[in-house]
């Protein structure tokens, strides 16, 4: 298993442009999450799916759109990009319950680093 | 609303020089209590799972123990292979979702 892959791994963007983040998990999981990592914040969620066709916001969802049209994929797009979305950007999957019925533990891809000028 | 804090925000350690993480935290209905690892460059990598006061969980060099209020990873003997930036989140009531503290950045010198 390849477990969660993100594509791409770096990307250059100027500002006002746009891009699409892709996500793929093969563990089929039903939850799926979309965080960004920077200095001394550490990892803030921006959207989350608890299942395919469900989106919801987190706690940063400005700026950014999701959409899960198949299980095992989790799309972030940026339409205008801003020098404030310079980031780290991590995805990550999850079962709907943990062991015990508690939360579940993520499991998280690569990451995708993001600068934008 | 859930919060997570982590201390102390850097630990240097000599290999073989045993101490602890700090995880403080406060929320609603816990689900969970998480600790991951995760090294420069790379994806938090899961760790251990707790989910009632008095637990505890064991791996390798790594123990996690949880109270009402906090847990700790106690690190035994280190090696320099166990630096990285270790992250606690906590689940709330809101399934699924976790919320992570700032972490630890642990360096062990040989």
């Amino acid at each position: 298993n390849a477990g969660v892959t993100q594509t791409p791994k770096f990307r250059v963007l100027k500002t006002g442009q746009s891009m699409t983040l892709l996500c793929a998990q093969d563990m089929n999981h039903e939850y799926m999450y979309w965080y960004r990592q920077d200095p001394g914040m550490g990892l803030r969620l921006i959207h989350y799916s608890v299942g395919e066709g469900t989106t919801a916001k987190g706690e940063v969802p400005d700026g950014y759109n999701v959409s899960r049209l198949k299980k095992q994929n989790f799309l972030l797009g940026l339409e205008s990009a801003a020098p404030s979305q310079t980031s780290v950007y991590f995805c990550a999957s999850s079962v709907a319950r943990g062991t015990s019925g508690g939360g579940p533990a993520q499991y998280f891809g690569p990451g995708t680093r993001l600068l934008v000028l | 609303e859930d919060q997570v804090t982590q201390s102390p925000e850097a630990l240097r350690l000599q290999e073989g020089e045993s101490s602890s993480l700090n995880c403080s935290y406060t929320v609603s209905g816990l689900r969970g209590l998480f600790w991951y690892r995760q090294d420069p460059g790379k994806g938090p990598e899961f760790l251990f799972t707790l989910y009632s006061a008095g637990e505890e969980k064991e791996k390798e060099r790594l123990k996690a123990t949880l109270t009402k209020k906090e847990s700790f990873l106690h690190i035994t003997a280190p090696k320099p292979e166990d630096s990285a930036t270790y992250l606690c989140a906590v689940g709330g009531t809101n399934a699924g979702k976790s919320t992570f503290g700032d972490g630890t950045t642990l360096t062990v010198k040989p």
